[in-house]
């Protein structure tokens, strides 16, 4: 069965430092990929970046990357020069291995940015 | 503006009632889906539907009915046989429905509240 892990329960940051979140994830697909979304405290869910298992190079959108480590099925999220507005939920998603494109999600890590 | 639109924001429904989430979205997508999500959780899947006229069951579809008889328009019914119905709804829909990088995109959410 399909496992996403996100240890961190909350995270604090220091505005404008970088931050890691965690996310491991248990699949038998051989191809698939990983999503990572935002909820601020509104409850929208923002997508983020994705990251195939088969891209070569980690994915990068903007102050967001994602460092993919395939063989330990680590998909870290970092966020770069932290904001206020960074604040939030974050989940890591992968598409679940029963056949439809829906996702399965983690349960989130919580991201305070102190200024 | 593409995008998504859920309706009502909040909604409050009394005990042995049905209720009906609005789902709407035009970004000529194929695939819609509905999750719920509890606090401090991740979300789990309800409905899902890959093409008009067309639906199954999620992980927790007992108690919920849906329809899908425009590609635009997923409407989800909270039935009086869901027992706990209280949460928060997100609606998504997706291009498609396979392949590992179809990205979800999400509603603003209906918060439901049974008194």
């Amino acid at each position: 069965a399909q496992k996403i892990t996100q240890t961190q329960p909350g995270m604090f940051v220091q505005e404008k430092e970088a931050v890691t979140l965690d996310c491991t994830y248990d699949t038998s697909d051989q191809s698939y990929g990983l999503f990572w979304y935002k909820q601020p405290s509104s409850g929208e869910m923002i997508f983020l970046i994705y990251q195939g298992s088969y891209d070569e190079q980690n994915a990068t959108e903007g102050r967001y990357s994602l460092n993919f480590q395939k063989a330990r099925k680590s998909a870290n999220l970092v966020i770069s020069a932290s904001q206020l507005g960074d604040s939030a939920m974050y989940f890591c998603a992968i598409p679940d291995q029963t056949g439809a494109n829906n996702l399965f999600f983690g349960t989130g890590t919580r991201l305070t940015v102190i200024p | 503006d593409g995008g998504i639109t859920q309706s009502p924001k909040y909604l409050f429904r009394k005990e042995g009632q049905n209720v009906t989430l609005s789902c709407e979205q035009n970004l000529n997508h194929d695939a819609m889906y509905w999750y719920r999500q509890d606090p401090g959780q991740g979300l789990r899947l309800i409905y899902y539907s890959q093409i008009v006229n067309d639906f199954q069951k999620g992980d927790i579809a007992e108690g919920y009915s849906v329809s899908r008889e425009k590609k635009e328009s997923f409407p989800l019914t909270v039935t009086s046989a869901q027992k706990n119905p209280t949460a928060f709804y997100l609606c998504a829909s997706s291009l498609t429905s396979g392949g590992a990088g179809d990205t979800q995109y999400f509603g603003p959410g209906t918060r439901l509240t049974v008194l």
